[in-house]
């Protein structure tokens, strides 16, 4: 069946230090990934997406990686701060259909000073 | 983002009652959104409209509907509100001319409790 999994429930990192956050996927026609920031008691926010026509695709402090091969995805957080405090969550979709959004059971990221 | 705003933040009902989750967005998008969400999951997708005329069901519509009254305006509504409908209810919008990304901007939730 679909699934958007994340191989770690919760991630600790050291102030400073770069966080990587994984997520497996499991239906081969989608095409677009999205990942989502969700601080505690706020909406998500979008940080960053990817087509299946790349395989990685960088903002500001954030890389994301996709390999296709292994369906895996992976959001890299550069110089992790205070304010990356966080669960973070990985979703898939064939852009052209919303109905198929699948969300991940996300990332709890948190900060050690 | 304060462009994306919902009523009532919280609420708390009994079981038979109807609710109805307001969502107004001055974003000037034509997609709009409804998800819920449990406790440490993701998001599901309720219902979704791609314009005022266009309104689609999404993985969990049983025992919701929705009305697009505006481009602006998305609504939700419990018919009937049974405990297990007690989640934290996210609407969302996006811009169907932002090209091959579908970013999505969401509301700050709103906190539904079913006695």
């Amino acid at each position: 069946g679909e699934s958007v999994g994340l191989h770690l429930p919760t991630l600790s990192v050291q102030e400073g230090d770069n966080s990587i956050i994984n997520c497996a996927y499991s239906n081969s026609a989608s095409d677009y990934f999205i990942w989502y920031k969700q601080e505690s008691g706020k909406g998500p926010q979008f940080i960053i997406d990817i087509r299946s026509n790349m395989d990685k695709r960088q903002g500001q402090r954030v890389t994301v990686l996709l390999n296709k091969t292994v369906k895996h995805l992976s959001l890299q957080i550069a110089a992790t701060q205070p304010g990356d405090s966080a669960v973070y969550f990985c979703a898939e979709t064939p852009y052209s259909s919303a109905s198929k959004i699948i969300f991940g059971s996300g990332t709890r990221l948190s900060i050690r000073p | 983002d304060a462009d994306v705003t919902q009523t009532p933040r919280n609420r708390i009902t009994k079981t038979g009652k109807r609710i109805m989750l307001e969502c107004s967005q001055t974003k000037g998008h034509d997609r709009m959104y409804w998800y819920r969400q449990d406790p440490g999951l993701g998001l599901q997708l309720i219902y979704y409209s791609f314009d005022v005329k266009d309104i689609n069901k999404g993985e969990i519509s049983d025992g919701y509907s929705v009305s697009r009254q505006a481009q602006a305006k998305f609504s939700l509504s419990l018919e009937s509100a049974i405990p297990n409908q007690t989640a934290l209810y996210f609407c969302a919008t996006s811009d169907s001319r932002q090209g091959w990304s579908n970013e999505q901007f969401f509301g700050p939730g709103t906190r539904l409790t079913v006695l």
